[in-house]
């Protein structure tokens, strides 16, 4: 079946501007995360969502970062007033109603602040 | 404060040599110990995971060690092959809530 997918796979803005990346998580899978990562780097957790509602948001650098999962099944991170310390791997995983259930990762969004 | 340490952070093996990769944590709240494996361009995929009340699991080349009262872990990945070369990433899960949090990475490379 079709696995985590991202929009778009690289996004190159100028600092200051607004940005959203998009996830499309694996079919019926009810969690998703959010991580960045960094050039060389593992990845960092940002946001994590059971259902509609944020579990855990204490991996947000700040109030610029944001992130939505309206229905329950895709999510939009969005990034106010870019900086260009913000370029990195923006990664999406999804699992499946298990707190242990195994994370499957999408192939992330690139963004470049210049 | 939440971290896992992970070392080298690159390797390089012969081909069916024996790769290691080490990691350790310093908080006791964790309780699953997932290893990824990375591909340029590509997300991190699942490669084998434990819990901390096991001491090892072995799936086909890879083996999880892990020694829960020195708070230490390691991936042995037995006769590496060339297709094994990627970067890996140790990764912990607090027992509350459900992120992950991970080593910084070993660039593994085999060398025909």
């Amino acid at each position: 079946g079709a696995g985590v997918s991202q929009t778009p796979s690289n996004k190159v803005t100028e600092k200051g501007k607004y940005v959203e990346l998009r996830c499309d998580p694996i079919s019926g899978h009810t969690a998703l995360y959010w991580y960045r990562q960094s050039l060389g780097q593992g990845p960092e957790f940002l946001i994590y969502f059971q259902g509609t509602g944020a579990a855990d948001d204490s991996g947000l650098p700040n109030d610029r970062f944001f992130a939505v999962r309206p229905e329950g099944s895709v999510s939009t991170l969005k990034i106010q007033r870019t900086e260009r310390g913000d370029s990195a791997v923006y990664l999406c995983a999804s699992s499946g109603t298990g707190i242990l259930d195994t994370q499957y990762f999408g192939p992330g969004t690139r963004l470049t602040v210049l | 404060q939440q971290q896992v340490k992970q070392s080298p952070q690159s390797l390089i093996v012969q081909k069916g040599g024996i790769s290691i990769i080490n990691c350790a944590y310093e908080n006791t709240a964790f309780d699953y110990f997932p290893w990824y494996q990375q591909f340029p361009g590509k997300g991190p995929a699942l490669l084998i995971a434990i819990r901390p009340d096991v001491s090892e699991k072995k799936e086909g080349r890879f083996t999880i060690s892990f020694n829960k009262s020195a708070k230490q872990f390691s991936l042995h990945i037995m006769d590496s092959q060339p297709g094994d070369s990627a970067t890996y990433f140790c990764a912990a899960h607090p027992n509350q809530g459900g992120k992950l949090i991970f080593g910084q990475g070993t660039e593994l490379s085999v060398k025909p």
